[in-house]
């Protein structure tokens, strides 16, 4: 039972456009929301976070944005930049029960100069 | 601040075999969690130790266990090795606060490789 999903594994967008890359949830108790990015051979990075008291939280060229009523969130670069290229992760976390991060199974950007 | 750091990066094991894998979180970081990731199936969750507990524990075998340290550094073993655990397994740490948000940081991960 996938409770976070990415429904597109690639992406590509001119440099200088917009990205927007979309995750979808099932689980109405998840109440805290992360993007990560992840290069080849290394850790996923953080990126920006939202809580679910928010419906879009910004951080220079990233914004995210919370649908809690549709269960899905988004994140998009603007302007995307070749260095964007990479594969990126939303995750979700519930603190009711139990503790735990769940990750969706990312969306390769890539980013055409 | 040094980041969370793993050791080593790199291992070939054989079927059989056993691994540990070891993990430095950032200071002051309390909580410890290991995924796993493979092709296609984005990371999926282990295990995660606060205060030296196991404090949540995903779908993977016993073969696979944990533990952490009273300097929150924390090991992953996996017993019986078999082809399908090879994979990127990353480390992250946390602050961990039961209330407000979050925010996990991971280190470079170990390749294992099962031959």
């Amino acid at each position: 039972d996938q409770q976070v999903k990415q429904n597109s594994p690639s992406l590509s967008v001119q440099e200088g456009r917009i990205s927007i890359l979309n995750c979808d949830y099932t689980n109405s108790m998840f109440d805290y929301f992360l993007w990560y990015k992840k290069y080849p051979a290394e850790g996923p990075t953080f990126l920006i976070s939202i809580s679910s008291i928010k419906d879009k939280n910004e951080d220079g060229r990233f914004t995210v944005f919370l649908n809690k009523s549709a269960k899905h969130l988004s994140l998009h670069i603007v302007p995307s930049q070749p260095g964007d290229s990479a594969v990126y992760f939303c995750a979700a976390r519930s603190t009711s029960g139990t503790y735990k991060y769940i990750f969706g199974t990312g969306t390769r950007l890539k980013v055409l100069a | 601040k040094a980041g969370v750091t793993q050791t080593p990066r790199y291992l070939i094991k054989t079927r059989g075999q056993q691994v540990t894998l070891s993990c430095s979180p950032i200071s002051g970081h309390r909580s410890v969690s290991w995924y796993q990731q493979t092709p296609g199936q984005g990371l999926q969750f282990l295990f995660e130790y606060f205060s030296e507990t196991q404090r949540n524990k995903g779908n993977f075998p016993g073969r696979f266990s944990g533990r952490q340290f009273s300097n929150s550094r924390s090991e992953m073993n996996v017993s019986t090795l078999e082809l399908g655990d090879s994979a990127l397994y990353l480390c992250a740490s946390s602050l961990a606060p039961r209330d407000g948000g979050d925010t996990q940081y991971f280190g470079p991960g170990t390749r294992l490789t099962v031959l």
